[in-house]
């Protein structure tokens, strides 16, 4: 059965940091793009960040770009999303998708 | 940035009924590799994303065969050809053609 669990959410202050991570099984990680989508409350799914099987190329669109950082270490088949400099607006449900499959998802709260 | 444009907003339906819903995307997403990455996915209350349809009309394994999904370049459809009790939630397409991956802004399927 082919899980993804999602861990690392929480509440954060503006500009501050957080590594959410993401354990895959069931599926040969190692052969996968990984990516990152997110869903701010009561809103639609947004895409965060995606990275090649081999970790070797990373996507960002504008609203994350430069502020977060995705990496995956495929002999612990996991997935990371480092967020810096955190905003109100970022907000939301973060799931992790093989993109066929999602996680439950973890909440960040970014706010004082 | 390709604007997925999903109607109608909201659909009202009883069991057996069919439903149809349509995505219109803002440039086509026919890819270099001869393939386009059109899909659907379903969000049941509470629940994370699930996966129904990939590249405009494969279902899934696990998904009914009484969910189809249609079109071409910069139009699609996904219908139900009888909705049952567990179809209801928020049916989203996205598409993995062009960077940013972009997603409708979601169709809320209700039973009556």
């Amino acid at each position: 059965e082919v899980q993804l669990v999602e861990s690392g959410g929480g509440l954060v202050q503006p500009g501050r940091s957080l590594k959410l991570s993401c354990v895959a099984s069931g599926f040969t990680f190692n052969n996968y793009w990984m990516t990152w989508i997110r869903q701010a409350p009561g809103k639609g799914l947004e895409w965060v960040a995606s990275i090649t099987n081999t970790g070797g190329s990373t996507y960002y669109p504008d609203s994350v770009k430069g502020r977060f950082t995705i990496s995956r270490d495929n002999a612990k088949s996991t997935l990371y999303l480092q967020m810096n400099s955190l905003r109100s607006e970022d907000t939301a449900t973060y799931y992790c998708t093989s993109p066929a499959y999602w996680g439950q998802g973890t909440l960040v709260t970014v706010s004082s | 940035d390709v604007v997925m444009t999903q109607t109608p907003v909201s659909l009202s339906l009883a069991i057996g009924q069919p439903a149809s819903i349509s995505c219109k995307s803002s440039q086509s997403l026919l890819g270099t590799s001869g393939k386009t990455f059109l899909n659907w996915i379903l969000q049941r209350p509470g629940q994370s994303p699930k996966r129904l349809i990939y590249q405009v009309s494969k279902l899934y394994s696990e998904v009914p065969d009484r969910f189809s999904g249609s079109g071409s370049e910069t139009e699609f459809t996904l219908k139900i050809s009888r909705v049952e009790a567990e179809d209801l939630g928020v049916y989203y397409c996205w598409q993995g053609t062009h960077f940013p991956l972009t997603f409708g802004s979601g169709t809320k399927l209700e039973i009556k």
